[in-house]
């Protein structure tokens, strides 16, 4: 069981917006920025976006990050057909002298 | 071109070690804390333990810890994970992940190595 809890999936048509859901603690969301990785199947994850909308060159800005009290969101407008794929949020956590924790993950489809 | 190149994974029994490489290039090594996250095939992410830059700073997850041993050679631009009394749990991608000082997110990622435990 992941310490931070997103949900297995998510779905939406092209052009829609979508929204994915990371939910933690005090320890870790609260406290911490919060990270976005998306991976495409058969390869590494990659860096998407952070909670303060921190991008990495190349990321398009219909990708956007936001964090309010233990809860954060990554949201998609323009939904496009190359967005389907996992998408993991993690964060670091303050607890038993501090280490990283993940979500179990959200398998956004593009119908 | 930035590059995180994983090697040494392969199948091992129950209870044999297994040492991980990763050699970087294309950034100031020095400049990231180092870490290995892993991935049993089809399931979510595990972050396994994280060295920072001068070596001065490192944190194992409960599940390796006192197994698993994070190292670096910034001389070499290399991290290593050497890895004792193997379960078959312990199955999965491992990659080889940075982290710039100053940020809270993991970037550059390696393509992953694949360590199979099984007898």
């Amino acid at each position: 069981q992941s310490v931070l809890t997103q949900p297995p999936s998510a779905s939406g048509t092209p052009g829609q917006r979508v929204t994915i859901s990371c939910s933690g603690s005090s320890s870790n969301i609260g406290s911490n920025t919060v990270s976005w990785y998306r991976q495409l199947p058969g390869t590494a994850p990659k860096f998407l976006i952070s909670s303060n909308n921190q991008r990495p060159p190349g990321v398009p800005d219909r990708f956007s990050g936001s964090k309010s009290g233990t809860s954060a969101s990554l949201a998609i407008r323009g939904l496009q057909f190359d967005d389907e794929a996992d998408y993991y949020c993690a964060a670091w956590d303050d607890r038993l002298n501090g280490h990283w924790v993940f979500g179990g993950g959200t398998k956004l489809t593009v119908l | 071109e930035v590059q995180l190149v994983e090697s040494g994974g392969g199948l091992v029994q129950p209870g044999r070690s297994l040492r991980l490489s990763c050699v970087v290039s294309g950034f100031t090594f020095e400049d990231y804390a180092m870490h290995w996250v892993r991935q049993v095939p089809g399931k979510g992410l595990e972050w396994v333990s994280g060295i920072s830059g001068e070596s001065d700073t490192i944190g194992y997850a409960d599940s390796v810890k006192g197994r698993f041993t994070i190292s670096r050679d910034n001389a070499k631009n290399s991290l290593y994970l050497q890895m004792n009394s193997l379960k078959p749990e312990d199955t999965a991608f491992y990659y080889c992940v940075g982290q710039l000082w100053s940020f809270q997110w993991f970037d550059p990622w390696g393509q992953g190595a694949l360590v199979t435990v099984s007898s």
